[in-house]
């Protein structure tokens, strides 16, 4: 993997339901790891900085783990509201960007 | 309000003339970048400043652009000659130097939306 990937490209859940999305990337010169989440209108928002294998951070209802040696990223979300619904990008900052995943919250 | 600020917050341009935005980091971060995200991609890293020296310059950005921060605290991004291709959101972040470039936390400004008819 060259680029930073993320699947999938968009999510539709239920309110209540619980989500998780991924985030791939080159395992080999890794220093760290960013979840954004961007919402309508509005600026791109830090969720995380994960630096370390096994590192698991979490916030609130979202959470998320590295594996830095097979390259990939997760960030759940336990019983999405929909204020949730947001575009979340994972970055190896500042240069590259994944696409995101664009998620979207029915009440 | 102390976040990252841009202006204006959209730009509609004919094809051919120069428009420049503004970015107004947070003051005391040393760090300035410059991102360009059309629908459905990820934002895609243009060029940075540490203080005022433009360290980093993405081979995508044409001699069409060009960015300057002269004393080290605002930024502006110029483009000469507008093209279609050119319609995007410019977004602007900034991040306080902590020794690793890659950890730093980046603060995002709201974006210029540009238009080119």
């Amino acid at each position: 993997i060259l680029n930073v990937e993320q699947s999938p490209q968009s999510l539709h859940v239920q309110e209540g339901d619980s989500t998780n999305f991924t985030c791939s990337f080159p395992s080999s010169n890794f220093y760290a790891l960013h979840w954004y989440r961007w919402e309508t209108a509005k600026s791109p928002e830090a969720l995380f900085v994960m630096t370390l294998n096994g590192d698991e951070k979490k916030k609130g209802r979202i959470s998320a783990t590295l594996n830095t040696k097979e390259g990939y990223s997760y960030l759940y979300i336990k019983g999405s509201q929909p204020e949730d619904s947001a575009t979340y990008l994972c970055a190896l900052p500042p240069m590259r960007f994944g696409a995101g995943t664009r998620l979207t919250v029915k009440p | 309000d102390t976040g990252v600020s841009q202006d204006p917050r959209h730009k509609i341009t004919k094809r051919g003339q120069n428009v420049t935005f503004r970015c107004d980091p947070i003051s005391e971060h040393n760090r300035l970048y410059w991102y360009r995200q059309t629908l459905g991609q990820g934002p895609e890293f243009l060029t940075y400043f540490q203080n005022e020296a433009q360290l980093e310059k993405s081979r995508l950005l044409s001699d069409r652009f060009s960015a300057e921060r002269p004393k080290g605290s605002f930024s502006t991004l110029e483009i000469q000659r507008t093209e279609q291709g050119d319609s995007a959101m410019y977004l602007c972040a900034s991040s306080l130097d902590g020794g690793r470039i890659t950890n730093e936390k980046l603060f995002f400004g709201s974006g210029t939306q540009l238009s080119v008819l």
